[in-house]
């Protein structure tokens, strides 16, 4: 089956640096990726995602690229505030036609600790 | 409010009382999901539906866990004999199947198995 694995486990940066967290998957047929974000106590919230079929996408300060052939994804943060520092999750699913449009259940990766130092 | 909701937010429990937690999705979406999380690990999947059927069911869902949608709205997961090792946050998530399905999450139920 899948398997997503996820580095760095905790990361530090300073307000206005970048961040990058990276994350590797096995299963060559894994077409959705998306990241989520989980602050202490709630349940874990869509930031970006990205389908199989594109390289790169991006939404204000977040931006995440995918190498299908090294089968690798990244999440990118540019100008981190402090309200940015939660656990971040990567996942990976199969999305096909299964049961009239399916997408599979999500693999996640064990998850990042970004802290933003002001 | 229109995001999913899951009530209890918070369970304690004595080891081998069963107990039960809800889901409602967001309205229009026809899958819910189940997944589990522990301390320090990303979630892990349980179960999905897909309006009313039960579709899938991890390996980790052993004999004592049991769901339903008896409606195809709001969704209950049951565990019998509760033990230690359930103490986790259980978490919902729900979408609109099709090509850009996305599924999107409620805040959990935190159960904890004395």
């Amino acid at each position: 089956g899948e398997n997503v694995e996820q580095h760095p486990s905790t990361l530090s940066v300073q307000e206005g640096d970048s961040a990058v967290i990276k994350c590797t998957y096995s299963d060559s047929a894994s077409n959705y990726f998306p990241w989520y974000k989980q602050e202490l106590g709630k349940g874990p919230q869509l930031i970006i995602d990205i389908r199989s079929n594109v390289g790169e996408k991006k939404d204000q300060r977040i931006a995440v690229t995918l190498n299908k052939t090294a089968k690798h994804f990244s999440l990118h943060i540019t100008e981190t505030q402090p309200e940015d520092s939660a656990v971040y999750f990567c996942a990976a699913s199969i999305s096909g036609w299964n049961y009239g449009g399916s997408q599979g259940n999500l693999i996640f990766g064990k998850g990042t600790k970004l802290s933003v130092k002001p | 409010d229109t995001g999913v909701s899951q009530d209890p937010r918070h369970k304690i429990t004595k080891r081998g009382q069963n107990v039960t937690f809800r889901c409602d999705p967001i309205s229009e979406h026809n899958r819910l999901y189940w997944y589990r999380q522990t301390l320090g690990q990303g979630p892990e999947f349980l179960t999905y539906f897909q309006n009313e059927a039960q579709l899938e069911k991890s390996r980790l869902l052993s004999d004592r866990f049991s769901a339903e949608r008896p409606k195809g709205s709001f969704s209950t997961l049951e565990i019998q004999r509760t033990e230690q090792g359930d103490s986790a946050m259980y978490l919902c998530a729900s979408s609109l199947s099709g090509r850009e399905e996305t599924q999107y999450f409620g805040p959990g139920t935190r159960l904890l198995v004395l």
